[in-house]
């Protein structure tokens, strides 16, 4: 079976430019994680959906980043506009309901210049 | 206060010996616990999952549970090189809905 599948792999932008990353979760996967993980400040999670409904995302850094889950087997989570400090390897999980294992996706390595 | 702390490192242990990590947990509701292994530019991997107190063994993996001291260890006996890596504690909190509060990690070094 396929795993999480995130798009692109690497990312350079420049300041200011919108970036969007795209997360495929494992198929029969009801829940959807989005992480984010730098040396300062490990791993982050920043948004989980349940059943495509976001169900906590106290952890978005602030208004310039947003995500969505317009049906179970597709994610997006964009910045507009980028800055350094978004510099980070993004990464998207998926779990069935409740507590159960997260499975990671190959993660994104995003670099704003 | 951290959520979810680990013991700092990076620990570094000898080839064939038993390398001891160790995590605690800020919520006494806590029923779920993870231990994760990061390779250097890798994504997570699960190792262990734990929900009952006592020990659970896979291999040369044991997993610990003490839900009254809100601590969780995990043990890798005869450690070998290819077992450095990160290792990443993960709690779900009571009723957080599959949450996971992750600690910032302990980098294990083994060494031939």
């Amino acid at each position: 079976d396929a795993g999480v599948i995130q798009s692109p792999r690497h990312e350079v932008t420049e300041m200011g430019q919108e970036v969007t990353l795209r997360c495929k979760p494992i198929s029969g996967h009801n829940s959807l994680f989005w992480y984010r993980q730098t040396m300062m400040r490990g791993l982050e999670l920043l948004i989980y959906f349940n059943n495509n409904v976001p169900i906590d995302d106290s952890g978005m850094p602030e208004d310039r980043f947003s995500a969505k889950m317009p049906n179970a087997s597709f994610s997006t989570l964009k910045i507009q506009p980028s800055e350094p400090r978004d510099s980070a390897v993004y990464f998207c999980a998926s779990s069935r309901l409740g507590p159960d294992t997260q499975y990671f996706g190959p993660g994104t390595r995003l670099t704003v210049l | 206060q951290k959520e979810v702390e680990q013991n700092s490192g990076p620990l570094s242990v000898p080839e064939g010996a038993i390398a001891s990590l160790n995590c605690t947990y800020s919520d006494r509701g806590s029923q779920s616990f993870f231990w994760y292994r990061q390779y250097s530019g890798k994504s997570p991997e699960l190792i262990m999952s734990i929900y009952s107190n006592g020990d659970k063994e896979d291999g040369r993996f044991t997993a610990q549970l003490n839900k009254a001291s809100q601590y969780v260890s995990l043990l890798i006996r005869d450690s070998q090189p290819s077992d450095s890596a990160t290792y990443l504690c993960a709690v779900e909190f009571y009723n957080q809905g599959g949450k996971l509060i992750f600690g910032q990690g302990t980098e294990l070094s083994v060494k031939p």
